[in-house]
């Protein structure tokens, strides 16, 4: 059971353009929504994460959007740049995870000069 | 600052033999500390965590375990390697569970021949 659905492996973008990174979940009880970028060979890097409290959180080229009703949450990168290409993890705790981090199978955003 | 440290980087081993893997976190005290696995094309797959000294969860049954010997030293092991535990191996740290943000190491490549 795949409570946090990345649906696209992959997804290209020309630099300069938005990026839009799309995550659906399915327990209604998450609180407290995290995205990660990761590069290959590289632990996982903290980027914005959003309380199920709010619907949008902004952090300079980086917005999160969450819709509850829906179970979706996004993640916006404007403009995009050749050095935000890597994988983008989205992940979601709260309730049943009993505290644990429960992550999606991630996107790999390329972005093309 | 906070800095967590994993070795060895990468690691090759053949089946059957033992591993251990060392995860140090500096410039925090009682960190909760977690281990993931990354295999290829999948997401990050927690396997134990770990709310203090000689306290371990495991969260998928397996081939491998964990220790806590001390507060900021989290090891993980086998007495017998699979070929299936190859994969990326990432700890990771957080200042409490069911709230925010975890932060992760490195990591480390093993690969199991």
């Amino acid at each position: 059971d795949q409570q946090v659905k990345q649906n696209s492996p992959s997804l290209s973008v020309q630099e300069g353009r938005i990026s839009i990174l799309n995550c659906d979940y399915t327990n209604s009880m998450f609180d407290y929504f995290l995205w990660y970028k990761k590069y290959p060979a590289e632990g996982p890097t903290f980027l914005i994460s959003i309380s199920s409290i709010k619907d949008k959180n902004e952090d300079g080229r980086f917005t999160v959007f969450l819709n509850k009703s829906a179970k979706h949450l996004s993640l916006h990168i404007v403009p995009s740049q050749p050095g935000d290409s890597a994988v983008y993890f989205c992940a979601a705790i709260g309730g049943r995870s009993q505290g644990n981090l429960i992550f999606g199978k991630g996107t790999k955003l390329s972005v093309k000069p | 600052s906070q800095t967590i440290h994993q070795w060895p980087a990468t690691l090759v081993q053949p089946v059957g033999s033992p591993l251990s893997l060392e995860c140090t976190v500096e410039g925090t005290s009682n960190p909760n500390l977690y281990w993931y696995r990354q295999a290829a094309g999948r997401g990050l797959q927690l396997l134990f965590y770990s709310v203090g000294i000689g306290q371990i969860s495991s969260e998928v049954p397996q081939n491998l375990s964990a220790s806590r010997p001390q507060d900021r030293q989290f090891i993980l092991s086998s007495k017998k390697l699979l070929l299936s535990d190859s994969g990326f191996y990432l700890c990771a740290w957080s200042v409490s569970r069911g709230v925010g943000t975890q932060y992760f190491g490195p990591g480390t490549r093993l690969l199991v021949l």
